[in-house]
């Protein structure tokens, strides 16, 4: 199992353009998570989509933050425009929905994004 | 609404010492608990687990119990290594349907030789 892979790992723009995050779920996994990582906030929440429908966005920050799940296999977090208070350490994550809630979550690991 | 609370690093311990990281926890009903650790330039690993009260979850070494009548779940390790230095996440789930965790904010260990 190749486990969650996430793409591209390191990523420098500069503010305003548009940043794709890529994100590839383990084959199985019907629960597929965006998360943030920062010093200031630590891990934050952005999105859990379940068997490909977004079940929770509460976590999105604002509208310039999106994310799709076109089907079982990829997921995309896209910012558009980009600010440098987005530099952070995005993790994408799995887990396989058994009807529980103690269902492991499996991490990517992750893309750090510079914005300049 | 649900959250975590972890002690602030880093922690430093020489090889072989003992280790503790608390955490504690408010959530509704009973959530499952978790501790990942996080090793440089890599994501998050499942540690160990418990899924209710008084249950102990263990994995190479680490031990951690469920204990409902103080919302915690302490991280243990009787003699620590150089190759566990890394950060600790004590999670929880959330019962009300959502699948995602909550974390707390991590605590790094370091581990001299």
């Amino acid at each position: 199992d190749a486990g969650v892979i996430q793409s591209p790992r390191h990523e420098v723009t500069e503010m305003g353009q548009e940043v794709t995050l890529r994100c590839k779920p383990i084959s199985g996994h019907n629960s597929l998570f965006w998360y943030r990582q920062t010093m200031m906030r630590g891990l934050e929440l952005l999105i859990y989509f379940n068997n490909n429908v977004p079940i929770d966005d509460s976590g999105m920050p604002e509208d310039r933050f999106s994310a799709k799940m076109p089907n079982a296999s990829f997921s995309t977090l896209k910012i558009q425009p980009s600010e440098p208070r987005d530099s952070a350490v995005y993790f994408c994550a799995s887990s396989e929905d058994r009807g529980v809630d103690n269902s492991p979550l499996h991490f990517g690991n992750g893309t750090r994004l510079t914005v300049t | 609404g649900n959250s975590v609370t972890q002690m602030e690093g880093p922690v430093t311990l020489s090889e072989e010492a003992f280790l503790t990281i608390n955490c504690t926890y408010t959530a509704t009903g009973y959530p499952s608990l978790f501790w990942y650790v996080q090793y440089p330039g890599e994501g998050l690993q499942l540690l160990l687990k418990a899924t209710k009260a008084d249950d102990k979850g263990s994995n190479k070494g680490f031990e951690a119990t469920y204990r409902k009548e103080t919302t915690s779940f302490h991280l243990e390790k009787g003699s620590v290594q150089v190759s566990d230095s890394a950060v600790y996440f004590c999670a929880l789930s959330d019962q009300r349907g959502r699948r995602a965790l909550t974390f707390g904010s991590g605590t790094r260990l370091q581990v001299q030789p």
